[in-house]
């Protein structure tokens, strides 16, 4: 049972084009994160979210939170060659380990 | 700071081989991950780790044992090595508390032939 569903699985865009990649799970997550992962290297964090309805902003990323802490997303605007890579979102819960999603694999072309 | 580092890099199995993949981290968090990612499918823990002296099982655990050595390391060995383990193999580590952010290594990629 995958608990968070992560859309789109691929997505290909042309340079400054926006973008938006969804995380939704039917489970209330005490935060949500979301990783960045190059090619042969290990997911890094981009953010953390913890409040519902949080917004955070990452220079032209901007990350937001469910109301119900159950779904968040990810919004670029103006994408660039460097914004390529694999987005992960990952869902906390008290005692638990994280939970992560299949994945969006983004390729923005100049 | 190396934070977590893992060895080997790069490793070729038969099939029916055993090997330890290992994994140090230096920031003194409490809890430590093994997670395996394959094309399409994210990253699925295979065990964990919440503190010292304690491990569990997570989604995918069949074929695998974790070894808790210290606060510092968690090793991972696979017994008799079959194809369906060839992945890339990640390790984790992260303090307790909320938000739970997990530091990552470089992961180990396993090809078992």
């Amino acid at each position: 049972t995958q608990l968070l569903e992560q859309s789109p699985q691929f997505l290909s865009i042309q340079e400054g084009e926006n973008l938006t990649v969804y995380c939704n799970s039917s489970s209330v997550f005490s935060s949500l994160q979301w990783y960045r992962q190059e090619p042969g290297e290990g997911p890094v964090l981009l953010v953390t979210v913890v409040t519902g309805g949080e917004v955070k902003k990452l220079k032209r990323l901007t990350f937001q939170f469910g109301d119900a802490r159950k779904d968040s997303s990810l919004h670029i605007t103006a994408a660039q060659p460097g914004d390529t890579g694999l987005y992960l979102c990952a869902g906390a819960r008290a005692g638990t380990a994280l939970i992560f999603g299949k994945g969006t694999t983004l390729s923005v072309s100049s | 700071n190396a934070g977590v580092t893992q060895t080997p890099k790069f490793q070729v199995l038969k099939t029916g081989q055993s090997m330890t993949l290992q994994c140090a981290q230096d920031m003194n968090h409490n809890s430590m991950y093994w997670y395996r990612q394959d094309p399409g499918m994210g990253l699925r823990l295979i065990y964990y780790s919440a503190s010292e002296g304690t491990t569990d099982k997570g989604e995918v655990p069949n074929g695998y044992n974790v070894s808790r050595l210290n606060k510092r390391e968690f090793s991972l060995r696979l017994e008799s090595a079959a194809p369906s383990q060839t992945s890339v193999y990640f390790c984790a580590s992260s303090e307790m508390g909320t938000p739970s952010v997990a530091f990552f290594g470089q992961g180990t990629r396993l090809t078992v032939v």
